[in-house]
C-alpha cells in the first residue's frame, strides 16, 4: 500500500520563485524522509525528520513535520533550473524493520 | 568513498530469461534493501538483507523472485523467467552498521529492466 502521498503531482515554477510540495501519511511513524529523483537516475537524500522534530533546514530546504495531521511539507527557497526533479516523501509506518514507503512524488520543473 | 554502486544499468532480456541484478553497497554499510519502480510511480520495498541474512522478504514476490547478501560479495536480486511485467527499474539502497530506517538509506543508480 501507498503510505506517503505528495502534493502536488506536478508543480512548474520560474527560476526565483518557491516551491512547496506536501505529504500525507496514513500511519504513525518514526521518521520521515524527502528525497529527490532526476529523470532516469537514483534518488538522493535531502532530509531526515524524526516524529518528535516540528521543522528542520538544509540549505535552500525547509520541511515541516505536522504529526496531529499525518502530514510534512519541503519547501525549496530561490529555486533554480538544477532543482528541476521529483521529490518523494518516505515514511517507515512506525517499524524500524527497515522498509521504506514511498509516494508517486512530485515532478518539479523550474523554468529559466 | 564511492557510493552504491549497481550493475548492470540497463538490462534487456526476453520473457523466460533470468535476470541477475548486482549492488554493492557504500563501505562500511552492511545493510541492503532492494525497491521497484514502475514509471510514474514511487519506490515499492521488496527485501531488507544484511550479510548472510534476509531481514525482511514481505514485498518480495513469492515465486520467481529470490535475494542474497553473501559474506563476500555484491547483493543480488535474482528474477527467473521473467515475464513483461517485471520490466522495471530495480534501486537498491544501503544503510550503516545499525541498520532499521532510523537512518539514511543512501541509494544506487538503479538497474533498468526491459523484458521483451
Amino acid at each position: 500500500s501507498q503510505q506517503g502521498e505528495e502534493d502536488p503531482q506536478a508543480l512548474s515554477i520560474q527560476e526565483g520563485e518557491n516551491a512547496t510540495m506536501n505529504c500525507s501519511y496514513k500511519t504513525s511513524i518514526n521518521n520521515l524522509q524527502w528525497y529527490r529523483q532526476n529523470s532516469g537516475r537514483g534518488l538522493v537524500h535531502l532530509i531526515l525528520i524524526r516524529s518528535n522534530e516540528r521543522e528542520k533546514h538544509s540549505g535552500r530546504l525547509r520541511v515541516t513535520l505536522d504529526t496531529s495531521k499525518k502530514s510534512s511539507s519541503l519547501l525549496i527557497t530561490a529555486s533554480r533550473a538544477a532543482d528541476t526533479a521529483s521529490y518523494f516523501c518516505a515514511t517507515d509506518e512506525g517499524s524500524t524493520l527497515g522498509r521504506l514507503y514511498f509516494g508517486r512524488g512530485t515532478q518539479l520543473t523550474v523554468w529559466p | 568513498n564511492a557510493g552504491v554502486m549497481q550493475n548492470p544499468r540497463h538490462l534487456v532480456r526476453r520473457r523466460g530469461q533470468e535476470a541477475r541484478l548486482r549492488c554493492s553497497p557504500m563501505k562500511g554499510h552492511s545493510h541492503v534493501y532492494w525497491y521497484r519502480q514502475l514509471p510514474e510511480e514511487g519506490l515499492k520495498f521488496m527485501v531488507y538483507l544484511q550479510k548472510e541474512n534476509i531481514i525482511d522478504e514481505s514485498g518480495m514476490p513469492k515465486e520467481r523472485f529470490s535475494a542474497e547478501f553473501p559474506k563476500e560479495g555484491p547483493s543480488i536480486l535474482r528474477i527467473q523467467q521473467v515475464v513483461r511485467g517485471d520490466s522495471a527499474a530495480y534501486f537498491c539502497a544501503s544503510s550503516p552498521r545499525t541498520g532499521g530506517n532510523q537512518e539514511t538509506q543512501y541509494f544506487g543508480p538503479g538497474t533498468r529492466l526491459l523484458v521483451l
